[in-house]
């Protein structure tokens, strides 16, 4: 079976400073992949998708970049956090239409 | 643009009460609709879906009807329990293409006993 992984589970980062999280995928082969945000108390905003290795979409013009090096690995990253990329990173990935989400990351940029 | 509009919460319930979720939405052609679930702290699992009208998606005792004509989608569950405390959202998305999903801002449910 599919499983999806991310980490790390909680992320407390000051301003000015570096991300990365990461996400892998295991028991499927060349999936659709997407990282969404939720902020507090609010919905998912999409963030980016890949249908392939070094294929990036962005839905929303951020401080944030995305990367896929190999098929089933996501990368988000930034060079310098913002107070408001603060929130509950998801990974998702799809297959026949339905989109599965990781446990999640939750950042605090202080 | 596609958009899905949910109830406000949060709703509160007691025990045993049946539960009603209204979902809306405005699409362009046939979406496919999705009924997830976040637990506290947890990601997003799926609960039901729907792909065509008429269709009936359930699981767990949740059910919700794809209303083309109503352009609705509304959960329900005739007997709730405190372990469905949790934020519901109801989405929608396109076949084929990188099938984005579009989420409704969530529904939160407490259900006390």
């Amino acid at each position: 079976s599919q499983t999806i992984h991310q980490w790390p589970a909680t992320l407390v980062q000051p301003v000015g400073s570096p991300l990365s999280l990461e996400c892998t995928v295991e028991g499927t082969s060349n999936p659709n992949l997407y990282w969404y945000r939720q902020a507090a108390g609010r919905g998912l905003q999409l963030l980016f998708y890949s249908v392939g290795i070094g294929q990036i979409s962005s839905e929303v013009p951020q401080n944030l970049s995305a990367s896929r090096p190999q098929d089933r690995q996501f990368i988000l990253s930034s060079k310098k956090l913002l107070l408001s990329d603060s929130g509950f990173y998801l990974c998702a990935w799809s297959v026949r239409g339905v989109q599965f989400f990781g446990p999640g990351t939750r950042l605090t940029v202080l | 643009g596609d958009s899905v509009t949910q109830m406000e919460g949060p709703v509160t319930l007691s025990e045993e009460a049946f539960l009603t979720i209204n979902c809306t939405y405005t699409a362009t052609g046939y979406p496919s609709l999705f009924w997830y679930v976040q637990y506290p702290g947890e990601g997003l699992q799926l609960l039901l879906k729907a792909t065509k009208a008429d269709d009936k998606g359930s699981n767990k005792g949740f059910e919700a009807t794809y209303r083309k004509e109503t352009t609705s989608f509304h959960l329900e569950k005739g007997s709730v329990q405190v372990s469905d405390s949790a934020v519901y959202f109801c989405a929608l998305s396109h076949s084929g293409g990188y099938n984005k999903l579009i989420f409704g801002a969530g529904t939160r449910l407490a259900v006390h006993p």
